[in-house]
């Protein structure tokens, strides 16, 4: 079973400091997709960073990082300099490259940045 | 304009009525879905159309019915609508669903926030 797993239902971290999100995954593939994507309250999902598996090299975006360790099956947010507006859930997610668009996606974990 | 759009935002229903809601994506993509957002906010695919055709349909009860009556549109009928199916359901869209790099990219639109009395 192919399957996410998010330990931390609830973070919080002050405002201008880093935090880390955990995730883990399941899979007997070898060629797959990994994501972290943001659900602030407004609802909308949004794409906050992208990890190809067979790259070796870790994901950036900005603030975001990721910490990607294949045979751990682990799967990392950084967010540094964290900011009043990265309050939200964020989802870890999975997708198995060649199997049509199925996102697998974790508990979410849901961070509060406090001012 | 909005890239992924569902209509409504908001339904609020009694058990037991038939409901739609529609979705309609304005990037010239081939492939839409529909995902389910539980109580618990556990997300989860239920169906994916590439070109109109049914790719994935995830065992979801059959008083769920997606009409794609073109590429750029994707609704999803309930029947008999139950307490269980409160939830919030997005459609998404994707370049195409398998092949080149970028197709793995899903577009959401905003939610549905579907509410069984």
């Amino acid at each position: 079973a192919q399957t996410v797993t998010q330990s931390q239902p609830e973070m919080s971290v002050q405002e201008a400091e880093t935090v880390t999100l955990s995730c883990t995954y399941d899979t007997s593939e070898s060629n797959y997709y990994l994501f972290w994507y943001k659900q602030p309250p407004s609802r909308q999902m949004i794409l906050v960073i992208r990890q190809e598996a067979y790259k070796q090299q870790n994901a950036t975006e900005n603030r975001f990082s990721v910490n990607f360790q294949k045979a751990a099956k682990s799967f990392s947010l950084k967010i540094s300099d964290s900011q009043l507006g990265d309050t939200a859930m964020y989802f870890c997610a999975f997708m198995i490259y060649n199997q049509g668009g199925k996102l697998i996606f974790g508990q979410g974990t849901e961070l509060s940045v406090k001012p | 304009d909005t890239a992924v759009s569902q209509t409504p935002k908001y339904l609020v229903t009694q058990m037991g009525n038939d409901k739609s809601i529609k979705c309609e994506q304005n990037l010239g993509h081939d492939t839409m879905y529909w995902y389910k957002q539980d109580s618990k906010k556990f997300l989860k695919i239920m169906f994916s159309y590439n070109n109109k055709e049914l790719i994935i349909n995830e065992t979801v009860p059959n008083r769920f019915s997606p009409k794609s009556p073109d590429k750029a549109h994707l609704n999803l009928h309930i029947n008999s609508l139950e307490l269980g199916d409160s939830a919030v359901y997005f459609c998404a869209s994707s370049q195409a669903f398998r092949g080149a790099q970028g197709n793995e990219k899903l577009f959401f639109g905003s939610g549905t926030q579907l509410s069984v009395l």
